[in-house]
């Protein structure tokens, strides 16, 4: 079965410093891979979305995300951090058994990160 | 242009009650999921409709159901609560199933 691995439950950095979250994903087939954001009391919205169209793919925000399939990796990353990007971050991965529709998706357990003035 | 709507946002339940949750999905798309959200578990898939039909379904027990209407909203119930059905239950709808998923805010159960 497909898992998602994120490490690091909490990431913590200073405003203005590089954001770095990590995601490692099991499949051997290069599935479908989203970073999603979640702000408190809030549902999830979708920073980007990788669909092997490129490996470097910008999303929302100044995030961008790499996949690197050697890997198995795609980490998030912004160049200088936000007070406002303090919010639990979700990788993600389409469940290739479902014939690659991406409305199963398989989630990591997520990222806390806290930006420090 | 209106976004996920689910109702209730919260909802206290007793163990053994049913519930019924309600997804009204951005107009136009027809593609519905739902996943429950815990502390423990994470992120879980639950069930995937389009066009009135079931997709595909989670690991969970058959106490957990859904259907999609005609006009693509969508419910899911859940029969005989448990103390560990306390969540917050998140439906997320796509125009097509291989569009990117827009998430409603949620329903938080409570199941006392």
């Amino acid at each position: 079965a497909q898992s998602v691995t994120q490490l690091g439950s909490h990431v913590s950095v200073s405003e203005g410093a590089l954001v770095l979250l990590r995601c490692n994903y099991s499949s051997s087939v290069p599935p479908y891979l989203f970073w999603y954001v979640q702000y408190p009391n809030q549902g999830l919205q979708l920073l980007l979305k990788y669909t092997s169209a490129a490996t470097l793919v910008k999303g929302i925000n100044g995030f961008e995300a790499e996949f690197k399939k050697s890997e198995t990796s795609f980490h998030l990353t912004k160049p200088s951090a936000h007070m406002s990007d303090a919010a639990e971050y979700f990788c993600a991965v389409s469940d290739e058994n479902y014939g690659g529709s991406q409305g199963n998706l398989i989630f990591g357990k997520g990222t806390k990160l806290s930006v420090k003035p | 242009k209106a976004g996920v709507t689910q109702t209730p946002r919260y909802l206290i339940k007793t163990r053994g009650q049913q519930v019924t949750l309600s997804c009204s999905p951005i107009s136009g798309h027809r593609s519905v999921s739902w996943y429950q959200q815990t502390p423990g578990q994470g992120l879980q898939f639950l069930f995937e409709y389009f066009s009135e039909t079931q997709r595909n379904k989670g690991n969970f027990p058959g106490r957990f159901s859904g259907r999609q209407f005609s006009n693509s909203r969508s419910e899911m119930n859940v029969s005989t609560l448990e103390l560990g059905d306390s969540a917050l239950y998140l439906c997320a709808s796509s125009l097509t199933d291989s569009g990117g998923y827009t998430f409603g805010s949620g329903t938080r159960l409570t199941v006392v």
